[in-house]
């Protein structure tokens, strides 16, 4: 079992539709992030969660909304998304994030969902 | 501000040879973590190594060592013994300071490596 799960794997979904995407973590991590990749641009931090508070939001768009309900669970729900948010969403967690120590805690992340928008 | 470079897009080696990924980066942040990542074609993001800012001794991790030259701020991949199952794109990334404020991991825009048979 990977430490982080992502579902789903695949999702293709229209611009009007409303999907979530889900994260678990099972290694007892306090920060959890949402990552986009896309083609030939480097990894954009979206959200990140520590302790179940929203501690940093990166200019995100409205269309994407996190939920951080547990230390162990994270969505990410869309809705009226563009065809260029299409790309590969990835979920990270991390030992801890604000602390002395945090700079060498290294990410662990899911197998990401591939988001295709029509 | 920070930043992280790589300056190679794509690069080939030859199975059971050695090879260099390069890694440049920029902060003014006294405490900082150094990470490669691995990237297979299926998706996942595969931790592989890590080198502090005060570590004196350069990481290593079976295949995988760091080459960290904090005067020069770089931080090079090497790979022993390639296999083909390292064909894949690698990420050099940083963590913040703590006290920095921000909770931004930088990423450069990677490596493709492919190992040729």
């Amino acid at each position: 079992e990977t430490g982080v799960t992502q579902t789903p794997r695949h999702l293709v979904m229209g611009m009007t539709n409303k999907k979530s995407l889900k994260c678990e973590q099972h290694l007892g991590h306090n920060a959890m992030y949402w990552y986009k990749q896309s083609a030939k641009k480097p990894l954009e931090l979206m959200f990140v969660y520590s302790l179940e508070e929203r501690v940093e939001n990166n200019s995100v768009p409205s269309r994407f909304s996190p939920e951080c309900p547990n230390s162990s669970h994270l969505f990410l729900h869309l809705h009226t998304l563009q065809p260029e948010d299409s790309a590969l969403y990835l979920c990270a967690s991390s030992r801890e994030v604000g602390h002395q120590s945090s700079y060498n805690s290294p990410l662990h992340f899911g197998n990401g969902t591939r988001l295709t928008v029509t | 501000a920070q930043k992280i470079t790589q300056t190679q897009p794509g690069m080939f080696v030859q199975e059971k040879e050695a090879v260099t990924l390069d890694c440049t980066y920029d902060t003014s942040d006294q405490s900082y973590g150094l990470f490669w990542y691995k990237q297979p074609s299926s998706g996942e993001m595969i931790f592989l190594i890590y080198q502090g800012s005060y570590d004196e001794q350069n990481a290593t991790e079976g295949r995988y060592s760091l080459n960290f030259q904090k005067a020069r701020k770089s931080a090079n991949l090497v790979i022993s013994a390639s296999q083909l199952g390292d064909s894949a794109m690698y990420f050099c990334a940083m963590s913040p300071e703590a006290t920095s404020g921000t909770y931004k991991y930088i990423f450069g825009t990677g490596t493709r490596l492919k190992v040729l048979a």
